[in-house]
């Protein structure tokens, strides 16, 4: 079956970094869109970032571009995010979700991963 | 960036009972919908307005064009009560309406 995990959250100062992973397994991550989507404690659904299935082309919202990176590896079967520069504003749960169309049908989500920037 | 405004924010109503959420788009869109329960990662519910995700039931429905887009819930489940969403795809990015919470009277 498919299943996504999250890993690498915690506790991280304010403008530190942190680098979330996502094992996915159950399905040919290869063939897939993916994308992280957060949710601040108390708070809607904010999708910030997508990478197509080979890598080759990513999209940010506006609130993480430049400070976020998100990236692949699908011989492991992994997706990342790469966190820089963090703010108290990016405390929340990020999940990773796959897109069943390439058009942000998100059929699959982790878990989450809870993500607290703070002194 | 398109957004996306949804209503009422919250809906109170008991099992039984049909719901109608609505979702408003500031420019034509691409509409999903996703249902949240408490300490639980989203569900995908409806995709392209109106196509009903695998193992999703039949008393969820959606539907609209354009810019206004409409989930239904007939005879709702004690299950059904939860935080829903609509999402949209346009210009390579992705946002969703604030939420709906459906609560039980």
């Amino acid at each position: 079956q498919v299943q996504l995990v999250e890993s690498g959250g915690g506790l991280v100062k304010p403008g530190g970094s942190v680098r979330l992973s996502c094992a996915a397994s159950g399905f040919p991550f290869s063939d897939f869109y993916m994308s992280w989507v957060r949710q601040a404690p108390g708070k809607g659904l904010e999708w910030i970032s997508y990478i197509s299935s080979r890598g080759t082309t990513e999209y940010y919202a506006d609130s993480v571009r430049g400070r976020f990176t998100i990236s692949r590896d699908n011989a492991q079967n992994s997706l990342f995010l790469q966190m820089d520069n963090l703010r108290a504003d990016d405390t929340a749960i990020y999940y990773c979700a796959r897109d069943q169309s390439v058009v942000g049908d998100f059929d699959y989500w982790g878990q989450g991963i809870l993500v607290t920037v703070s002194s | 960036e398109i957004v996306l405004t949804q209503s009422p924010g919250t809906l109170s109503l008991s099992p039984g009972e049909r719901a109608t959420l609505s979702c408003r788009a500031s420019s034509s869109a691409y509409v999903g919908w996703y249902q949240q329960k408490p300490g639980q990662a989203p569900r995908l519910l409806i995709y392209g307005v109106s196509n009903r995700a695998t193992g999703i039931p039949d008393r969820f429905s959606g539907s609209g064009s354009g810019t206004d887009f409409t989930l239904t819930i007939t005879r709702l489940e004690p299950e059904d009560f939860a935080v829903y969403y609509c999402q949209q795809y346009g210009d390579s990015l992705i946002t969703f309406g604030q939420g709906t919470r459906l609560e039980m009277k």
